[in-house]
């Protein structure tokens, strides 16, 4: 069980936004400590995507944005392409567990 | 070019030991916070701990199931960090990965990531 949920898959047909939730609680993304997001496609190390809430990396391209709300952020992703089927992860940091946790992981499956 | 390359995996029995290492190039190692994060195979990412740099003290700090049988350090000097497993169960096997945190905080992300070693636990 992961400290900050995730739904385990979306998909969506080429072109389509979709958008994938990251819910966590009062002692992380509640207790305003960043999200990040990552994307990792099969057989591949995980890459950062978004830093800090609503960050895109260079070289990352603007169809992917991050947005956060009190304890859940999402990761928004337009003009869906076949190269985007991977999984993705959010990751935040909680106090309680004085730990950097990380979402379940969502697959995202391009139709 | 950022470069992290682990190595030092392999299969290991219930109760053995290994150590893992991650070769940093392209930046500024002694400067920087190096966490592990592992993944078993079609699980998720989950966080090992992480090793501050000299300026924190070189400062560790470990995941629940891991303390006390993990242990993390670095040599500064040959761009190195460190993970030596102890205690080895069969739930430890995954792909390890290291990364480095940026900036060194609790809000820091993961910016750069190794390629991965597989450790399998197995009798």
């Amino acid at each position: 069980q992961s400290v900050l949920t995730q739904p385990p898959s979306v998909s969506g047909a080429p072109g389509q936004r979709v958008t994938i939730s990251c819910t966590g609680s009062s002692s992380n993304i509640g207790a305003a400590y960043d999200v990040h997001w990552y994307q990792q496609l099969p057989g591949t190390a995980p890459k950062l995507l978004i830093y800090g809430n609503t960050n895109r990396p260079s070289g990352v391209p603007d169809r992917f944005s991050g947005s956060k709300s009190g304890a859940s952020a999402s990761l928004a992703i337009t003009g869906l392409q076949a190269e985007d089927e991977a999984d993705y992860y959010c990751q935040s940091y909680d106090s309680s567990l004085s730990a950097s946790v990380f979402g379940g992981g969502t697959k995202l499956t391009v139709l | 070019e950022v470069q992290l390359v682990e190595s030092g995996g392999g299969l290991v029995q219930p109760g053995g030991s290994l150590k893992l290492s991650c070769a940093a190039s392209g930046f500024s190692f002694s400067g920087s916070a190096i966490h592990w994060v592992r993944q078993a195979s079609g699980k998720g990412l989950e966080w090992v701990g992480r090793i501050r740099s000299k300026a924190n003290s070189y400062a560790t700090a470990y995941a629940a199931s891991m303390k006390g049988r993990f242990t993390m350090s670095r040599d500064d000097s040959k761009n190195t960090a460190y993970l030596q497993m102890n205690s080895l169960e069969t739930e430890d096997s995954a792909v390890y990965y290291c990364t480095r945190r940026s900036p060194d905080s609790s809000q820091g992300w993961f910016d750069a990531w190794g390629q991965g070693i597989l450790v399998t636990v197995s009798s």
